[in-house]
This record gives structure tokens, C-alpha cells and sequence, in this order.
């Protein structure tokens, strides 16, 4: 069965500083990933997804994610946090049943420092 | 206009009590679902719809049950609430075509926090 591994439940960086939240895969067929954002007393929205294309995917506010498949990874990454990327993010992985089966990692809570 | 919305946003009742929590969206999408997210924000599937037919339904007590009226409705109904059901429900949508639906984008509604007493 799919898994999702999400390395680290808080993160803490300073403004500014580069933003890394680890993520790791099981999958035992090619996998399709995600990440998604939860912005206090809100709902997920989708950040960036790979489905198999470009192994570097771009997403929304400067987020972006490289597929490794040797290292069972899909690590995120901003160059610059914002005060405005605090928030919860959650890694998922489609699982391969009917397709509509998404399993999510625990969150990583990311923390901005002024 | 709201993709998915839920009602309502907030839930107090007591032990025991039959409540149940509405979802709409108006995205045209044919998959809908039903997640729980607990405490230590760990987000787990209940159930999924997709064109009123049910085809998630994860290891959840029967006190909860699912409606699909439409395409675009999915409900919660929860019988003899217990303590452990406290929690923030989120329903979510997604375009669910058979062809794509592995890469298919989820979009959540805002939840609506269950606190039992």
C-alpha cells in the first residue's frame, strides 16, 4: 500500500531563510504526489502536484518540489519564506486502488520567525 | 462564490445526540469525499462518492452515514455522538473522471469543527 513519511512535525526558519519540508514515498507503481497547504481555520489547498511529467514541479507562491525516485523523495522547498507561509502542509500520495484514494503524511507545522 | 462549502462552520452538542453536517460544491465535479481530521491534525478518508455512488468507505463506526442526493451534495449524518467523534470534518471535491482521477486536485471545503461534550 502507499505511504507518505513527512520528516519533521514543526519546522522553524527565519524570514527570508529557505524553507525545506521533507517528504518521503512508499509505492510499490509509479507514484502521483501532492502537496497542500492548511492555513489556520481553513481548508487544504493544493500547492503543487507530480504526475509523472517534469520530475521539478513548480507550484503556487514560489513552491516548488523535486521528484527523486531513487531517494523515495518529494521534498518542498522555498528559496525565500514569507511571514505568510506559516501554515500546515501535508504531503499525500494517490493511492493506486480505484484512483480516488489520496493518503496524506501527518503535517509538518512550518513556522515563520520575524 | 464558494467551491465547496460546508454547513455549519461549528457544532456543539452533547453526548448521544443524532447531528449531521451538509456539503456543496458547485465545481461540476463527479467525486466527492469526507475526511476527519483529528486533534494532532492527521487527516484520514471516511468516505467517497462519485456520481451519487459510494466507492470509499473506510473502517468507520456505522453511526456515521453518508447521503449523496446529487452529484453536488454529499451529507454526514452522525448517530449517538460519542466523545472520540470530536473533531474538524472536511468535505472535498474533485473532478473524478476514471481517466485522470489518480492526479486528480482535491478541493476542501472550510470544515466544520464537531466538539462533543
Amino acid at each position: 500500500a502507499q505511504s507518505v513519511t513527512q520528516l519533521g512535525s514543526h519546522v522553524s526558519v527565519s524570514e527570508g531563510a529557505l524553507v525545506l519540508l521533507r517528504c518521503n514515498y512508499s509505492s510499490s507503481v509509479p507514484p502521483y504526489l501532492f502537496w497542500y497547504v492548511q492555513y489556520p481555520n481553513q481548508g487544504l489547498q493544493l500547492l503543487l502536484k507530480y504526475t509523472s511529467a517534469a520530475t521539478l514541479v513548480k507550484g503556487i507562491n514560489g513552491f516548488e518540489a523535486e521528484f527523486k525516485k531513487s531517494e523515495t523523495s518529494f521534498h518542498l522547498t522555498k528559496p525565500s519564506a514569507h511571514m505568510s507561509d506559516a501554515a500546515e502542509y501535508f504531503c499525500a500520495v494517490s493511492d493506486r486502488g480505484g484512483g480516488f484514494k489520496t493518503i496524506f503524511g501527518a503535517g509538518t507545522r512550518l513556522f515563520v520567525k520575524a | 462564490d464558494t467551491a465547496v462549502s460546508q454547513t455549519p462552520k461549528y457544532l456543539v452538542t452533547q453526548m448521544g445526540n443524532d447531528k449531521s453536517i451538509k456539503c456543496e460544491q458547485n465545481l461540476g465535479h463527479d467525486t466527492m469525499y469526507w475526511y476527519k481530521q483529528d486533534s494532532k491534525k492527521f487527516l484520514k478518508i471516511m468516505f467517497s462518492y462519485n456520481n451519487k455512488e459510494l466507492i470509499i468507505n473506510e473502517t468507520v463506526p456505522n453511526r456515521f452515514s453518508p447521503k449523496s442526493p446529487d452529484k453536488a451534495h454529499l451529507n454526514l449524518h452522525i448517530n449517538s455522538l460519542e466523545l472520540g467523534d470530536s473533531a474538524v470534518y472536511f468535505c472535498a471535491s474533485s473532478q473524478g473522471a476514471l481517466a485522470g482521477a489518480r492526479t486528480d486536485t482535491q478541493y476542501f471545503g472550510p470544515g466544520t469543527r464537531l466538539t462533543v461534550l
